[in-house]
């Protein structure tokens, strides 16, 4: 079974602070996603990466940067943490980059209290 | 860019009876559409898929259907059960630029009354 990682479920950091959500996953697929959760706006993807040291905008990628540095490990940044930015943020990976129909597999989510 | 509506964002059924929740998406290019099932604590996993060369697909309880002309696609569930709470997200895929874009709808809250 595809594994998904996330290094925290829940976090309370201060504003004005540097955070990093790292996710990890065990299937050596190509493509990683970070997506926030919102209620009623459902999931939105911030950034995604479909190799290593590559990288994409998503449709929400101000505040945040990410790192990929190994295929395995994908890392979320938000450089100066700010109240707007509590939420869910969910880690997803899939297998192939150039084809439509790919499943994506989450990670349980990081629950983000900026304060 | 694609946009993904969904309906509704909260539905409550007695179990055994079934549900029906409804997308519509914008983008004529979407090819694949996943349903994804969200339950409390967890991430989303994938219940259901379906391609746009198939107008319906069924896997024991669940069921997906797509119109295309219309927009249109819809996950039912028959034989509502207890564990069938959770919320229940669409998407819209196509390939854009070479990657993979998938647009997610707002979530369905499912709630089965035993």
């Amino acid at each position: 079974d595809v594994k998904v990682t996330q290094s925290s479920r829940y976090l309370v950091k201060r504003t004005g602070e540097k955070v990093f959500l790292e996710c990890v996953q065990d299937m050596d697929h190509e493509n990683m996603f970070w997506y926030r959760q919102d209620p009623g706006l459902g999931l939105r993807l911030i950034y995604f990466s479909y190799d290593v040291k590559m990288k994409e905008k998503g449709d929400i990628p101000e505040g945040y940067s990410v790192s990929r540095e190994k295929k395995e490990r994908f890392s979320l940044i938000l450089e100066s943490a700010s109240t707007n930015q509590t939420s869910m943020y969910l880690c997803a990976s899939s297998l192939i980059r150039r084809l439509a129909g790919e499943t994506q597999y989450f990670g349980p989510g990081t629950r983000l209290l900026v304060l | 860019g694609e946009n993904v509506e969904q309906h509704p964002s909260t539905l409550s059924v007695q179990e055994g009876d079934s549900a029906v929740i409804k997308c519509t998406y914008s983008d004529s290019a979407s090819n694949y559409f996943p349903w994804y099932k969200q339950e409390l604590g967890k991430g989303p996993q994938l219940i259901i898929d379906i391609r746009s060369n198939v107008g319906e697909k069924k896997d024991q309880r669940i069921a997906v259907t797509l119109n295309k002309t219309a927009k249109h696609f819809s996950l039912h569930i028959t034989e509502t059960q207890p564990e069938d709470s959770a919320v229940y997200f669409c998407a819209a895929s196509h390939l854009s630029g070479g990657y993979q874009k998938v647009t997610f709808g707002t979530g369905t809250k499912l709630q089965v009354i035993p």
